[in-house]
């Protein structure tokens, strides 16, 4: 079964200091993931997905099979990073269940 | 292109009356899908759909929830009878088949509240 697993509810920052956003999944298959973002008071919609191997807004994100990991990392924050981000996993090559996690609220402080 | 419109945007309503919320996808998008989304479990897929026909329908809690397509520009998911475990809110998405297939983008999202 999918499943994608964010460990931390609210991850609490620094302007200037590094983020990291775990994320961990299961599938017996061969995953695509993404993170999407939801900023206050706008709609869900993506942030970046690991086959396209980009930085977004300096963010970056690489799937680890070994680890079953997807975590997302900027080095230095930004208090208009702070959001709702949802890591999310689906069959790759396929429309198919895109399975979100639980989702983490990152609070970027000044 | 205004993206994908869902309504009403805030919805309260007593336990057992039926709730119907609405959603009309991206023109050109052939899958439309239902999410709800709570503190405590997150986004959770309720049911999609791929040119109008329901794919998987999993994820529907019971009974009391129903969703249909029909047409391609319009979908609407009912609760009937509503219960107070029900607040959440609801999003629709849609995607365009290929390789932007999992490239959701979703609506602005259905409150609803079940006193």
């Amino acid at each position: 079964a999918q499943r994608v697993t964010q460990p931390e509810k609210l991850l609490s920052v620094f302007k200037g200091a590094p983020v990291e956003l775990k994320c961990n999944y299961s599938y017996s298959g061969s995953p695509e993931l993404f993170w999407y973002v939801q900023y206050s008071r706008q709609r869900l919609q993506l942030l970046l997905r690991h086959i396209s191997r980009e930085s977004i807004k300096g963010f970056t994100a690489d799937l680890n099979k070994g680890e079953t990991s997807f975590h997302l990392k900027k080095p230095f924050a930004q208090e208009e990073d702070s959001a709702m981000y949802y890591c999310a996993l689906s069959r790759r090559g396929a429309t198919n269940k895109l399975i979100f996690g639980t989702g983490t609220l990152l609070a970027v402080q000044p | 292109d205004a993206g994908v419109i869902q309504s009403p945007r805030h919805e309260v309503t007593e336990m057992g009356q039926e709730v119907t919320l609405r959603c009309k996808p991206i023109s050109g998008h052939d899958y439309l899908f239902w999410y709800r989304q709570t503190m405590m479990r997150g986004l959770e897929l309720l049911i999609y759909f791929n040119n109008n026909v329901p794919i998987d329908d999993s994820g529907m809690p019971e009974d009391r929830f129903s969703a249909k397509m029909p047409n391609a520009s319009f979908s609407t998911l009912k609760i009937q009878p509503s219960e107070p475990r029900d607040s959440a809110v609801y999003f629709c998405a849609s995607s365009l088949s290929g390789t932007g297939a999992n490239v959701l983008t979703f609506g602005a999202g259905s409150r609803l509240t079940v006193l």
